[in-house]
Protein backbone atom coordinates (compact mmCIF):
# COMPACT_ATOMS: atom_id res chain seq x y z
CA UNK A 1 0.00 0.00 0.00
CA UNK A 2 1.50 3.48 -0.49
CA UNK A 3 1.76 6.07 2.19
CA UNK A 4 0.90 9.66 2.28
CA UNK A 5 3.24 11.23 4.97
CA UNK A 6 1.92 15.25 5.35
CA UNK A 7 3.61 18.03 7.01
CA UNK A 8 3.19 20.12 8.95
CA UNK A 9 0.65 18.66 10.90
CA UNK A 10 -0.67 21.64 12.07
CA UNK A 11 0.64 25.59 11.66
CA UNK A 12 -0.61 28.67 12.93
CA UNK A 13 -1.03 31.31 10.50
CA UNK A 14 -2.42 34.91 10.09
CA UNK A 15 -5.16 36.35 7.37
CA UNK A 16 -3.53 37.18 4.66
CA UNK A 17 -0.71 35.14 5.17
CA UNK A 18 1.11 32.52 2.51
CA UNK A 19 0.43 29.19 3.68
CA UNK A 20 2.12 26.14 2.52
CA UNK A 21 1.96 22.48 3.22
CA UNK A 22 3.89 19.11 1.83
CA UNK A 23 2.59 15.98 1.22
CA UNK A 24 5.38 12.40 0.39
CA UNK A 25 4.18 9.54 -1.13
CA UNK A 26 6.05 6.26 -0.49
CA UNK A 27 6.52 5.39 -3.73
CA UNK A 28 6.41 7.18 -6.91
CA UNK A 29 2.18 8.48 -7.80
CA UNK A 30 3.05 10.80 -10.89
CA UNK A 31 -0.03 13.62 -10.43
CA UNK A 32 -2.65 11.63 -9.04
CA UNK A 33 -2.82 13.55 -6.30
CA UNK A 34 -5.72 15.54 -4.99
CA UNK A 35 -6.11 17.63 -2.10
CA UNK A 36 -9.33 17.88 -0.01
CA UNK A 37 -10.25 20.59 3.05
CA UNK A 38 -12.48 19.58 5.97
CA UNK A 39 -14.35 22.03 8.39
CA UNK A 40 -16.28 20.26 11.37
CA UNK A 41 -19.63 19.62 10.99
CA UNK A 42 -19.34 20.12 7.01
CA UNK A 43 -19.49 18.06 3.92
CA UNK A 44 -15.39 17.64 3.00
CA UNK A 45 -14.68 19.74 -0.34
CA UNK A 46 -11.81 18.43 -2.96
CA UNK A 47 -9.84 21.43 -4.02
CA UNK A 48 -7.34 19.88 -6.26
CA UNK A 49 -7.03 16.82 -8.35
CA UNK A 50 -4.42 15.23 -10.77
CA UNK A 51 -1.39 17.48 -8.63
CA UNK A 52 -2.25 21.09 -9.48
CA UNK A 53 -5.80 21.15 -11.45
CA UNK A 54 -8.11 22.94 -9.81
CA UNK A 55 -11.52 21.69 -9.49
CA UNK A 56 -14.67 23.48 -10.53
CA UNK A 57 -15.98 26.06 -7.97
CA UNK A 58 -12.64 26.52 -6.16
CA UNK A 59 -11.16 29.86 -6.01
CA UNK A 60 -7.69 30.08 -7.29
CA UNK A 61 -6.47 31.13 -4.21
CA UNK A 62 -5.59 27.51 -3.82
CA UNK A 63 -2.69 26.11 -6.22
CA UNK A 64 -1.05 22.56 -5.95
CA UNK A 65 1.78 21.07 -7.36
CA UNK A 66 4.20 18.37 -7.81
CA UNK A 67 5.15 14.68 -9.01
CA UNK A 68 6.53 11.65 -8.65
CA UNK A 69 6.88 11.78 -4.84
CA UNK A 70 6.63 15.22 -3.44
CA UNK A 71 3.41 17.44 -4.01
CA UNK A 72 2.46 20.72 -1.77
CA UNK A 73 -0.82 22.46 -1.62
CA UNK A 74 -0.74 26.53 -1.24
CA UNK A 75 -3.15 28.87 -0.45
CA UNK A 76 -2.01 32.34 -1.44
CA UNK A 77 -3.55 34.55 1.03
CA UNK A 78 -5.35 33.56 3.86
CA UNK A 79 -9.31 34.14 4.98
CA UNK A 80 -10.84 33.69 7.81
CA UNK A 81 -12.90 30.72 5.89
CA UNK A 82 -9.96 28.76 4.90
CA UNK A 83 -8.69 27.42 8.72
CA UNK A 84 -9.46 24.23 8.01
CA UNK A 85 -7.78 20.75 8.04
CA UNK A 86 -6.36 19.65 4.65
CA UNK A 87 -5.69 16.05 3.09
CA UNK A 88 -3.64 14.70 0.14
CA UNK A 89 -4.97 11.65 -1.43
CA UNK A 90 -3.24 9.72 -3.51
CA UNK A 91 -5.58 8.03 -6.45
CA UNK A 92 -2.48 6.50 -8.32
CA UNK A 93 -3.04 2.53 -6.97
CA UNK A 94 -5.60 1.07 -4.77
CA UNK A 95 -6.69 1.09 -2.32
CA UNK A 96 -6.74 4.98 -2.33
CA UNK A 97 -5.20 6.29 0.75
CA UNK A 98 -4.69 9.42 2.60
CA UNK A 99 -2.46 11.20 4.35
CA UNK A 100 -2.57 12.42 8.41
CA UNK A 101 -3.72 15.93 7.71
CA UNK A 102 -2.69 19.76 8.04
CA UNK A 103 -4.62 21.65 10.64
CA UNK A 104 -4.46 25.18 9.73
CA UNK A 105 -4.74 27.57 13.15
CA UNK A 106 -5.09 31.34 13.40
CA UNK A 107 -2.72 32.83 15.09
CA UNK B 1 -25.77 20.27 -7.74
CA UNK B 2 -24.83 17.01 -6.72
CA UNK B 3 -25.45 16.90 -2.99
CA UNK B 4 -25.05 13.52 -0.97
CA UNK B 5 -26.06 12.74 2.66
CA UNK B 6 -25.35 9.81 4.79
CA UNK B 7 -28.44 8.14 6.60
CA UNK B 8 -28.20 4.90 9.30
CA UNK B 9 -28.23 4.15 13.01
CA UNK B 10 -26.15 6.32 15.12
CA UNK B 11 -25.26 2.64 17.68
CA UNK B 12 -24.35 -0.62 16.56
CA UNK B 13 -23.67 -2.97 19.37
CA UNK B 14 -20.79 -5.25 18.94
CA UNK B 15 -20.40 -8.34 16.52
CA UNK B 16 -23.69 -6.79 14.88
CA UNK B 17 -23.92 -5.67 11.59
CA UNK B 18 -23.36 -1.65 10.76
CA UNK B 19 -25.71 -0.59 7.62
CA UNK B 20 -25.61 2.80 6.16
CA UNK B 21 -27.29 4.59 2.90
CA UNK B 22 -26.05 7.34 1.22
CA UNK B 23 -28.90 9.43 -0.71
CA UNK B 24 -28.04 10.85 -3.89
CA UNK B 25 -29.63 14.13 -5.26
CA UNK B 26 -28.94 16.02 -8.68
CA UNK B 27 -27.55 13.71 -10.02
CA UNK B 28 -28.15 10.25 -11.55
CA UNK B 29 -25.78 7.26 -9.80
CA UNK B 30 -24.67 5.98 -13.60
CA UNK B 31 -21.71 6.36 -14.59
CA UNK B 32 -19.79 7.27 -11.67
CA UNK B 33 -18.36 5.37 -8.65
CA UNK B 34 -20.24 5.52 -5.29
CA UNK B 35 -17.31 5.45 -2.66
CA UNK B 36 -17.79 4.88 1.28
CA UNK B 37 -14.54 6.14 2.97
CA UNK B 38 -14.23 6.81 7.29
CA UNK B 39 -12.79 8.31 9.58
CA UNK B 40 -12.06 7.18 13.33
CA UNK B 41 -11.98 9.66 15.99
CA UNK B 42 -8.40 10.92 16.54
CA UNK B 43 -7.33 8.84 13.19
CA UNK B 44 -6.86 9.04 9.63
CA UNK B 45 -9.02 8.88 6.62
CA UNK B 46 -9.49 4.78 5.16
CA UNK B 47 -11.11 4.68 1.83
CA UNK B 48 -13.40 1.39 2.31
CA UNK B 49 -14.11 0.60 -0.82
CA UNK B 50 -17.17 1.41 -3.69
CA UNK B 51 -19.46 0.43 -6.01
CA UNK B 52 -19.98 1.49 -9.65
CA UNK B 53 -22.25 0.52 -12.97
CA UNK B 54 -24.16 -2.63 -12.37
CA UNK B 55 -23.27 -3.13 -8.98
CA UNK B 56 -19.09 -3.98 -9.55
CA UNK B 57 -17.26 -3.26 -6.05
CA UNK B 58 -13.57 -2.90 -5.48
CA UNK B 59 -12.98 -3.02 -1.53
CA UNK B 60 -10.19 -2.07 0.81
CA UNK B 61 -8.20 -4.95 1.28
CA UNK B 62 -8.01 -4.39 5.17
CA UNK B 63 -11.58 -5.12 5.09
CA UNK B 64 -12.85 -6.66 2.37
CA UNK B 65 -13.97 -9.80 4.30
CA UNK B 66 -16.73 -7.41 6.49
CA UNK B 67 -17.73 -5.26 3.82
CA UNK B 68 -20.76 -4.97 1.19
CA UNK B 69 -21.40 -1.83 -1.07
CA UNK B 70 -24.45 -2.16 -3.38
CA UNK B 71 -26.44 0.13 -5.32
CA UNK B 72 -30.35 0.94 -5.60
CA UNK B 73 -30.11 2.70 -8.42
CA UNK B 74 -34.21 3.15 -8.81
CA UNK B 75 -33.86 4.92 -5.60
CA UNK B 76 -31.07 6.91 -6.37
CA UNK B 77 -29.06 5.90 -2.90
CA UNK B 78 -26.01 3.32 -2.71
CA UNK B 79 -25.10 1.62 0.77
CA UNK B 80 -22.51 0.13 3.14
CA UNK B 81 -22.92 -2.95 5.04
CA UNK B 82 -20.15 -3.97 7.46
CA UNK B 83 -20.21 -7.06 9.12
CA UNK B 84 -19.45 -8.44 12.80
CA UNK B 85 -18.34 -4.76 14.16
CA UNK B 86 -15.68 -4.01 17.08
CA UNK B 87 -15.10 -0.95 18.74
CA UNK B 88 -12.59 -0.39 16.15
CA UNK B 89 -15.17 -0.03 13.98
CA UNK B 90 -16.45 2.83 15.70
CA UNK B 91 -15.71 6.55 13.23
CA UNK B 92 -17.02 9.26 11.18
CA UNK B 93 -18.61 7.72 7.61
CA UNK B 94 -18.46 9.51 4.96
CA UNK B 95 -19.63 8.98 1.69
CA UNK B 96 -18.42 10.62 -1.69
CA UNK B 97 -18.75 10.17 -5.67
CA UNK B 98 -16.21 9.25 -7.46
CA UNK B 99 -15.69 11.36 -10.88
CA UNK B 100 -13.02 10.11 -13.49
CA UNK B 101 -11.09 11.39 -16.34
CA UNK B 102 -9.01 9.50 -19.09
CA UNK B 103 -5.23 9.52 -18.95
CA UNK B 104 -2.21 7.19 -20.18
CA UNK B 105 -4.37 4.88 -21.61
CA UNK B 106 -6.64 4.55 -18.52
CA UNK B 107 -9.24 6.17 -15.81
CA UNK B 108 -8.64 7.75 -12.89
CA UNK B 109 -10.84 8.46 -10.22
CA UNK B 110 -11.08 10.79 -7.76
CA UNK B 111 -13.95 12.03 -4.81
CA UNK B 112 -15.44 15.33 -6.01
CA UNK B 113 -18.16 15.61 -4.02
CA UNK B 114 -19.15 14.20 -0.42
CA UNK B 115 -21.50 13.47 2.17
CA UNK B 116 -21.70 15.32 5.84
CA UNK B 117 -20.78 12.54 7.52
CA UNK B 118 -22.39 10.37 9.76
CA UNK B 119 -20.79 8.57 13.10
CA UNK B 120 -21.52 5.24 14.20
CA UNK B 121 -20.08 4.45 17.58
CA UNK B 122 -19.73 0.21 18.57
CA UNK B 123 -20.94 0.09 22.07
CA UNK B 124 -23.27 -2.67 23.65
Amino acid sequence: DIEMTQSPSSLSASVGDRVTMTCRASQGISNYVAWIQKKPGKAPRTLIYAASGLQSGVPSKFSGSGSGTDFTLTISSLQPEDFATYYCLQYNTYPLSFGGGTKVEIK
Amino acid sequence: QVQLQESGPGLVKPSETLSLTCNVSGGSLSTFFWNWIRQPPGKGLEWIGYVYNRGNTKYNPSLKSRVSISLDTPNNQFSLKVDSVTAADTAVYYCARGTYYYGSGTFWSYFDYWGQGTLVTVSS
